[in-house]
């Protein structure tokens, strides 16, 4: 059945970058785009961006443009989320996200457990 | 970017009753509407896909409507394992933004 597992949570100082990991399991994975979200404790949800590993194309939200940076590794069917320059305000939870826009406009039918970042000193 | 306004943002209610959450996008959006639950502690769940379908497995005390820029989800005979938090999420354009949340608890 379809999976995405995610990398286990991160304690991080500030300054430093982090890179998190999503493997899909259960489906072609080049069918898909992977999405990512940041959610801040007792917040809603933001989304970050997406990379399809059909063509490789990434799309970013401006306000993290500069803080992301989605990359792939095909053999392994893994997306990764690199932060760099980390500071307290990236201390949230990061999910991922299986996109499927065949359905009519689209949805993130299969979720990640989520990654716990913690940026400290 | 489209805003996504979510009301109301907590409802304490009991289990049996019906209960409307609605979102309202800061312009048309075409039915490019998705609905999520989140469990406290859990990753979200999709609930709705295209304002009124449902995914796969969702049980039908639950229903999704609407168009242009309002929509709501509705919940019949509320049971116990729809207490959490619900989420809305429009598809019309990056960024995909998502209303501030709805947290639903037991009365």
């Amino acid at each position: 059945q379809v999976q995405l597992q995610q990398s286990g949570a991160e304690l991080v100082k500030p300054g430093a970058s982090v890179k998190m990991s999503c493997k899909a399991f259960g489906y072609t994975f080049t069918t898909y785009p992977i999405e990512w979200m940041k959610q801040n404790h007792g917040k809603s949800l933001e989304w970050i961006g997406n990379f399809h590993p059909y063509n490789d194309d990434t799309k970013y939200n401006e306000k993290f443009k500069g803080k992301a940076k989605l990359t792939v590794e095909k053999s392994s069917s893994t997306v990764y989320l690199e932060l760099s320059r980390l500071t307290s305000d990236d201390s949230a939870v990061y999910y991922c996200a299986r996109g499927n826009y065949r359905y009519d406009g689209g949805a993130f039918d299969y979720w990640g457990q989520g990654t716990t970042l913690t940026v400290s000193s | 970017d489209i805003q996504m306004t979510q009301s109301p943002a907590s409802l304490s209610v009991s289990v049996g009753e019906t209960v409307t959450i609605t979102c309202r996008a800061s312009e048309n959006i075409y039915s490019n509407l998705a609905w999520y639950q989140q469990k406290q502690g859990k990753s979200p769940q999709l609930l709705v896909y295209a304002a009124t379908n449902l995914a796969d497995g969702v049980p039908s005390r639950f229903s999704g409507s609407g168009s242009g820029t309002q929509y709501s989800l509705k919940i019949n005979s509320l049971q116990s394992e729809d207490f959490g938090s619900y989420y809305c999420q429009h598809f019309w354009g990056t960024p995909y933004t998502f209303g501030g949340g709805t947290k639903l608890e037991i009365k």
